[in-house]
């Protein structure tokens, strides 16, 4: 199992301003996903981090509106850049543990409300 | 690709009556399918899961789910509902991405309410 922490827990932002959500985990992990849920929807996968390269994301996001840094094996960041309304959502960091799929971990998430 | 089926955005049921939250699957592979729970501002919690093995999994807090190829489905029930069961509950199938990592593709979630 793994254990995460996320900050902040929640925040009220400005439009056009950007936030950064860090993610801890107890213990070293090569991969990590960032996930966001918009209210009222599921979740959606915005991009794996891999410490030591560049991350990878999924269609329809992209890293000049989400970059997300992975210094070291057990940290990440996202930032939500230029923010508008319609970033309002839960943002989650997620860890798959144990090799092969045997379920992700989650973190507490990140409620994110731009006004 | 990949996608995931919940039918019922709402289930509401008694205390101490039967839980039943469908969920539906496709894939072009044999899935590896999970269920997860999310309470209240909280993160998601994994309840079960299927890889291989027994068709008939069980979970955490009296959950259980039965993998149906034929029907491919994996529908969570739970025999007496608890009051504390009163959450989202999110089927998801996982997709094998680069690097043998999985990621996981979610159903759009079901709210489970249980009234006295």
């Amino acid at each position: 199992s793994a254990v995460i922490s996320q900050k902040p827990s929640r925040d009220i932002c400005q439009r056009g301003t950007s936030l950064t959500i860090q993610c801890q985990v107890d213990s070293q992990v090569t991969m990590m996903f960032w996930y966001r849920q918009q209210p009222g929807q599921s979740l959606t996968l915005i991009a794996t981090a891999n410490q030591g390269s560049e991350a990878t994301y999924e269609s329809g996001f992209v890293i000049d509106k989400f970059p997300i840094s992975r210094p070291n094996l057990t940290f990440s960041t996202l930032t939500v850049s230029n923010m508008s309304p319609e970033d309002s959502s839960i943002y989650l960091c997620s860890v798959e543990t144990g090799g092969g799929p045997s379920g992700a971990f989650f973190g507490q998430g990140t409620r994110l409300t731009v006004v | 690709a990949q996608s995931v089926t919940q039918l019922g955005s709402h289930v509401s049921v008694s205390e101490g009556a039967l839980v039943l939250l469908r969920c539906n699957y496709s894939s072009s592979v044999p899935p590896y399918l999970f269920w997860y729970v999310q309470y209240p501002n909280q993160g998601l919690q994994l309840l079960l899961k299927y890889t291989t093995g027994a068709t008939l999994v069980k979970g955490i807090n009296g959950f259980e789910a039965e993998f149906k190829k034929s029907e491919t489905s994996f529908h969570l029930t739970k025999p007496s509902a608890h009051m504390s069961d009163a959450a989202e509950y999110f089927c998801a199938v996982s997709e094998s991405i680069r690097g043998g990592y999985n990621k996981l593709i979610f159903g759009a979630g079901t709210r489970l309410a249980v009234h006295p």
